[in-house]
């Protein structure tokens, strides 16, 4: 079974720039996550749909960030514009979802952004 | 491979000898924890998790023990490999089934051949 994939794996961008990620959850999860990583510190919530709504965007810095899961499958989450402080890494999950037996979040491999 | 920040807490171990990772999470009410595991340029992996009415829970090669009055967690590996290295990551939930995970900061864990 093929895991959460994301790209790019990697994006060089000058500040100011706009910056879109992909990821494709596993099949049949209808619990979506993106989250932001830090130079050694752990994991922070974005935003989580379930199916094709969003219902924790509370961490999202709406004023430059965005994100879609239009169909209830594939995501993107765009920057617009970067900052030298959205260096970071971008990982999306995904899980069963509500009503499942099983809560176990599934990690891509994340996509990291430099901004110059 | 990936750096990681140099304020990370690390852990050296030989190769074969027990490990013993300890995490101190915040939230008297979570409910649920678990240790992820990160090896360089990959995403984070589940490796085990316990729930609040229990204080200990096994898997293969890994124990991981809950001290509520405490809030203390910590991650035992047995017989350590060199795949053990990696950053380990403790997290808690409000609650089983709440799906919002609150990471901890991770532990680099190096096994020493």
């Amino acid at each position: 079974e093929a895991g959460v994939v994301q790209s790019p794996r990697y994006k060089i961008i000058e500040k100011k720039q706009p910056v879109a990620f992909w990821c494709n959850p596993i099949s049949g999860h209808n619990t979506l996550y993106w989250y932001l990583q830090n130079l050694g510190q752990g994991p922070e919530l974005l935003i989580r749909y379930e199916n094709e709504e969003a219902v924790d965007d509370s961490q999202l810095p709406k004023d430059r960030f965005s994100a879609e899961r239009l169909k209830g499958v594939d995501s993107t989450l765009k920057i617009q514009p970067a900052e030298l402080g959205d260096s970071a890494v971008y990982l999306c999950a995904s899980s069963q979802g509500q009503g499942s037996l099983s809560y176990e979040q599934y990690f891509g491999p994340g996509t990291r952004l430099t901004v110059t | 491979g990936e750096s990681v920040g140099l304020h990370l807490p690390t852990l050296s171990v030989q190769e074969g000898d027990n490990s013993i990772i300890n995490c101190a999470y915040s939230n008297s009410a979570s409910d649920y924890f678990i240790w992820y595991k990160q090896e360089s340029g990959k995403g984070p992996q589940f490796i085990i998790d316990i729930r609040s009415n229990m204080d200990k829970r096994q898997g293969q090669r890994v124990t991981v023990l809950l001290n509520k009055t405490v809030k203390h967690l910590s991650l035992q590996i047995a017989a350590t490999q060199p795949g053990d290295s990696a950053v380990y990551f403790c997290a808690e939930n409000i609650a089983f089934g709440n799906e919002k995970l609150t990471f901890g900061t991770g532990t680099r864990l190096t096994i020493i051949p």
